[in-house]
């Protein structure tokens, strides 16, 4: 149980390309996504907190209109790279839980590997 | 700043052998985490520990959270080539009450050679 699914799992597009990627509850009802971004051999840098119905709330440095999030249903939650450069290039991995708590697990997609040309 | 240390970062061993992971910090966390992430995928839960001394055990893996609930660490007993990885701890973020948000350790990657 409590699967998550991202799509697609590559990328490979121009400079200056947008690109969406998104992130599904298979099996449970997500009340919060979490959007991560990950660099080759280090740890996952939360990007965003996205909640169902609500505007999502960024992380300090994260540039919210650079990257477009839409949580429009309890099991479908969207990020959008927009414009997307070099420097964009990156693992981003989301997560979902079914409820909101501090002990709850988060159950992780197997992340998408975006390259910018 | 709310941290998590983990040490070390990098290792490699030969099957069989034994090893301990360490995620330490400065501040009490209600819970720890530890996910193994291999490459290409997203991490995987292994484990939340909850009570000040607790032990778990998942096979040949001792997950131990220090009596303080500042500190856990990971032992693998007789490590085997499966076993390599990405191995991330984490904790639920302070000031961020009930949101769910975690911070995670700086990760350890662990290369266990046949």
């Amino acid at each position: 149980g409590a699967v998550v699914s991202q799509h697609p799992s590559w990328v490979i597009c121009k400079s200056g390309t947008s690109v969406k990627i998104e992130c599904r509850s298979l099996d449970f009802q997500a009340t919060t996504m979490f959007w991560y971004r990950q660099f080759p051999k280090q740890s996952l840098m939360l990007m965003a907190t996205s909640n169902e119905g609500s505007k999502a709330t960024y992380e300090q440095g994260v540039e919210k209109d650079k990257f477009l999030i839409n949580h429009a249903s309890l099991t479908l939650s969207t990020l959008t790279v927009t414009s997307a450069h070099p420097e964009d290039s990156s693992f981003y991995i989301c997560s979902a839980t079914p409820w909101t708590g501090d002990n709850q697990p988060q159950h992780f997609g197997d992340g998408t590997r975006l390259s910018i040309l | 700043t709310q941290l998590l240390e983990q040490s070390p970062q990098f290792l490699s061993i030969q099957e069989g052998e034994n090893l301990t992971v360490y995620c330490n910090s400065s501040s009490v966390f209600s819970s720890l985490q530890w996910y193994r992430q291999e490459p290409g995928e997203g991490p995987v839960l292994l484990v939340t520990v909850v009570t000040g001394g607790e032990v778990k055990k998942l096979k040949r893996l001792t997950f131990q959270f220090g009596d303080a609930r500042k500190d856990s660490s990971l032992h693998i007993t007789a490590a085997q080539p499966g076993d390599t990885g990405l191995y991330l701890c984490a904790g639920p973020r302070h000031g961020s009450s009930n949101t769910g948000k975690l911070i995670f350790g700086q990760g350890t990657t662990l290369q266990v050679k046949p």
